[in-house]
């Protein structure tokens, strides 16, 4: 299976300042295709995953324009410009290169 | 509105068996994938696998080969998860949702629509 490690694990930000995650895959998620096969999800407290970001770097439908994803092959990066108190919740990275997909363990936005 | 709709929260004692449900309605059931992720108390997401609707093909990841057997009934666009004995570390919240692309690699676009989720709770 393929290995995804995220960090930081948590991540204090102040509202209206940038944040960054990373996300590290055992193996290149890069296809013969060009695509890079990496999912980023947010889960809201108490709520369901949502997903944010596909392919890499592929805003989902609805997402503010203030996320943005990155990278290629083993290490990718999200980004968000300016953090709003909604984006509090736990980031997930996933690998949809080949079954099974796989997790990262979870970077935990609060704000300061 | 696209949406999943899964059935309600089980309380189960050890050693019974349970199958809870997903309901997808506003799209093609059948040309998407649906997918079973697992989240344990205070824990991560953990991929358990997907089904295709139309030709039942699924694919378990092999932490949950053998534990769990998922199926669908295309003609009421429902996906289902059961367990024939459950155990305590079955405790958890159980989540669908929905892709494609699996095979024809071109078409993903991510898990983009996720049911609300089902608790199960297993305590003797």
């Amino acid at each position: 299976d393929i290995v995804m490690t995220q960090s930081p694990l948590s991540l204090p930000v102040t509202p209206g300042e940038p944040a960054s995650m990373s996300c590290r895959s055992s193996q290149s998620l890069l296809h013969r295709n060009a695509n890079n096969y990496l999912d980023w999800y947010l889960q809201r407290p108490g709520q369901s995953p949502q997903l944010l970001i596909y392919l890499g770097s592929n805003r989902a439908s609805g997402v503010p324009d203030r996320f943005s994803g990155s990278g290629s092959g083993t290490d990718f990066t999200l980004k968000i410009s300016r953090v709003e108190a909604e984006d509090v919740g736990v980031y997930f990275c996933m690998q949809a290169l080949q079954t099974p997909y796989t997790f990262g363990q979870g970077t935990k936005l609060e704000i300061k | 509105e696209v949406q999943l709709v899964q059935s309600g929260p089980e309380v189960k004692k050890p050693g019974e068996s349970l199958k809870i449900s997903c309901k997808g309605s506003g799209y093609s059931f059948s040309d998407y994938w649906t997918g079973w992720v697992r989240q344990m108390p205070g824990k991560g997401l953990e991929w358990m696998g997907i089904i295709l609707p139309r030709d039942a093909d699924t694919r378990y990841s092999p932490s949950f080969r053998g534990q769990v057997t998922m199926s669908a009934d295309e003609s009421i666009s429902t996906a289902y998860l059961q367990w024939s004995s459950l155990g305590a570390s079955d405790t958890a919240m159980y989540y669908c949702a929905r892709l494609r692309g699996v095979i024809s690699r071109d078409f993903y676009d991510g898990m983009d629509v996720w049911g609300q989720g089902t608790t199960v709770t297993v305590s003797s």
